[in-house]
């Protein structure tokens, strides 16, 4: 069974488009992210949910909203679609120790590879 | 503010070589230190975390190491095989008043010949 898994995996839309990307894990995990993989390769954390509450909020345009229903869904939301937001988006999950407080491994989705024309 | 630093951005060796991969980091305040693999068109995968108190954490042909102090780790691969070529990426869990975040840094390529 895939652990952490993203909706759809490739996604070709036009500007000023709202789109959606899901991702869900199996893990258990109570924290989840998104992160955005420019051209160069280049990984950045957008946001963090734990136990359905956001917990960090990069600077991020307000257009792009993420939506955590439950524990083990955390979906993106993006608004009025720009060409500079063609990247690959990355979901992840992982869990915070409960003795000391922190992360623990964090598990990937594949990627959604967004492209706007 | 974390900033992560690998060096080279992409290696070429021949099949059989042993090599090492650099990670610095700018703030030795970390809580653990994890080194992925990114194939071409796929997600991460985990391959070694090595805790803040550890020095150095093995699996199979790949040896992680951390020295906290002067902010650097290093991933060792052993008897390099064609099947290793990916990029490996290197990322760091901060301690912050908010919270943990991992901050990665931007990769190195690596590319196996047979």
């Amino acid at each position: 069974d895939t652990a952490v898994s993203q909706t759809p995996k490739y996604l070709v839309t036009q500007m000023g488009n709202d789109k959606s990307i899901k991702c869900e894990q199996n893990l258990g995990h109570d924290t989840m992210y998104w992160y955005k993989q420019d051209s160069k390769k280049f990984l950045k954390i957008m946001f963090s949910y734990n136990n359905k509450e956001l917990i960090i909020n990069e600077t991020v345009p307000n257009r792009f909203s993420p939506k955590s229903p439950d524990k083990a869904h955390l979906n993106l939301h993006i608004n009025s679609l720009e060409l500079g937001d063609s990247a690959v988006y990355f979901c992840a999950s992982s869990r915070i120790s409960r003795a000391s407080g922190r992360m623990e491994t964090q598990y990937f989705g594949p990627g959604t590879r967004l492209l706007v024309l | 503010k974390q900033e992560v630093t690998q060096i080279p951005a992409a290696l070429s060796v021949p099949e059989g070589e042993n090599l090492v991969l650099n990670c610095s980091f700018t703030d030795s305040a970390i809580y653990n230190l994890q080194w992925f693999r990114q194939d071409p068109g796929k997600g991460l995968t985990s391959l070694l975390l090595i805790q803040s108190s550890q020095r150095e954490q093995t699996s199979g042909r790949l040896n992680a190491s951390l020295d906290k102090s002067s902010g650097r780790s290093t991933l060792y691969i052993a008897a390099s095989q064609p099947g290793d070529s990916a990029t490996y990426l290197c990322a760091v869990i901060s301690l912050e008043t908010s919270g943990s975040r991992l901050t990665f840094g931007e990769g190195t390529q690596l590319t196996v010949n047979p």
